[in-house]
């Protein structure tokens, strides 16, 4: 499986700022996602990062308040802006590989005060 | 009616004993399945998938897929307390693009010496 990492791990940030999230992987994948794990809760998909075109996001998540970007195929940014104490969270990044396979890197945990 | 559902547990075994995690799905075009383990404050790590009707062995690990009845499940033999995490079912949608994973609420599991 493909080596992913994030930054930053966790981060503590203001009311009304904005933080950005990087996603690294070691390969070239196909298929970037950006999914949302809060306190004690499941795993919800934020949105599919598409190379070369603009993210997909899920019901629920708009692109003014988690703009992606997807420069290449190794790469990826999920910015969280205009934070408010709900955004606190787990963000997590995962790369499809064959077969629907999909594996998460070491999650951002963000705390908004 | 969730899409993906599981018990949220704790299911607590005893050392060396069988656990079975359960995991039924609403959606009759699903059609991958997946198991993650999650230890406290990890990211989500895949352990086990399966495709077709009956069991998959990997290891302790048997997978069993049932799709008439929509459910799947995770049997783990001689359980060890290192097994002790939240598992996750998840599933992916024949017709949905990409690689988009529905996740149950997750399983607690606690296996005591």
């Amino acid at each position: 499986s493909a080596v992913i990492s994030q930054k930053p791990s966790r981060d503590i940030c203001q009311r009304g700022t904005s933080l950005t999230i990087q996603c690294q992987v070691d390969s070239q994948v196909t298929m970037m996602f950006w999914y949302r794990q809060q306190p004690g809760q499941s795993l919800t998909l934020i949105a599919t990062a598409n190379q070369g075109s603009e993210a997909t996001y899920e019901s629920g998540f708009v692109i003014d308040k988690f703009p992606i970007s997807r420069p290449n195929l190794t790469f990826s940014t999920l910015t969280v802006s205009n934070m408010s104490p709900e955004d606190s969270s787990i963000y997590l990044c995962s790369v499809e590989s064959s077969d629907y396979e999909q594996y998460f890197g070491p999650g951002t945990r963000l705390t908004v005060t | 009616q969730k899409e993906v559902e599981q018990n949220s547990g704790p299911l607590s075994v005893p050392e060396g004993a069988i656990a079975s995690l359960n995991c039924t799905y609403s959606d009759r075009g699903s059609q991958s399945f997946f198991w993650y383990r999650q230890y406290s404050g990890k990211s989500p790590e895949l352990i086990m998938f399966i495709y077709s009707n009956g069991d998959k062995e990997d290891g302790r690990f048997t997978a069993q897929l049932n799709k008439a009845s929509q459910y799947v499940s995770l049997l783990i033999r001689d359980s060890q307390p290192s097994d002790s995490a939240t598992y996750l079912c998840a599933v992916i949608h024949l017709l949905r693009q990409g690689g988009k994973l529905i996740f149950g609420q997750g399983t607690e599991l606690s296996v005591k010496p």
